[in-house]
């Protein structure tokens, strides 16, 4: 069964303008990956959060994980027409074999120049 | 990039055909996964392996078969295609070290007519 869900299911913003995709989630977690997809392309890893951390930076990519609400957010900042893309949130539950990740159906983004 | 390469890229099959897609990596990794990715599914795990002969079942193992005789290379066999089978596979590692940041191939797209 899934386990995160992410929404909005698309976003379609303008370059320079910030990026917000939400994530929600099931059962307690270890911790939580997000991962971006170009078209036709593997997933590459962006960046992980843990479960007792609130909140990390990487670069232009904000992400903050609320583990009462079950849910985190990846923020990217000052978008560009590169960054369109699949972003896929990935748990590790508690109790799940190693690197069993259970991911997401994704947010779609596209950044328009 | 990780060194990950899925083989064949494409194929396009019969059903009741038996499939074999080849996973191979460089980086001598000891976990590795087999992901299929279907609209409106997200990615879901098939079976994954934690060493040389030791593999495990995933969400959705049915149908799937996998063999891993060397580090390096991590077998999916679909003995009997079937059109339900159609889809985007990904093969992915992991070094256990990484609380479970996996690294992916380009995939392989199986079409099953």
């Amino acid at each position: 069964s899934q386990q995160g869900e992410e929404d909005p299911q698309a976003l379609s913003i303008q370059e320079g303008e910030n990026a917000t995709m939400n994530c929600s989630y099931k059962t307690s977690i270890n911790n939580l990956q997000w991962y971006r997809q170009n078209s036709g392309r593997g997933l590459v890893h962006l960046i992980l959060i843990r479960s007792n951390e609130r909140e990390k930076h990487s670069g232009r990519l904000r992400v903050t994980l609320d583990t009462s609400k079950k849910s985190s957010s990846l923020l990217i900042t000052a978008s560009r027409a590169a960054d369109t893309a699949s972003y896929f949130c990935a748990t590790d539950k508690v109790g799940g074999s190693q690197g069993n990740l259970i991911f997401g159906k994704g947010t779609k983004l596209s950044v328009k120049p | 990039d990780a060194g990950i390469t899925q083989s064949p890229r494409h194929k396009v099959t019969e059903t009741g055909t038996p499939v074999t897609l080849r996973c191979h990596q460089t980086e001598n990794h000891r976990y590795m996964y087999w992901y299929r990715q279907d609209p409106g599914h997200g990615l879901r795990l098939i079976h994954y392996s934690y060493g040389v002969k030791d593999t495990d079942k995933g969400e959705v193992s049915d149908g799937y078969s996998v063999s891993r005789s060397k580090t390096e290379d991590f077998l999916l066999t679909l003995e009997s295609a079937t059109s339900s089978q159609t889809s985007v596979y990904f093969c992915a590692i992991s070094d256990g070290v990484l609380a479970g940041e996996l690294f992916f191939g380009e995939g392989s797209r199986l079409t099953v007519l």
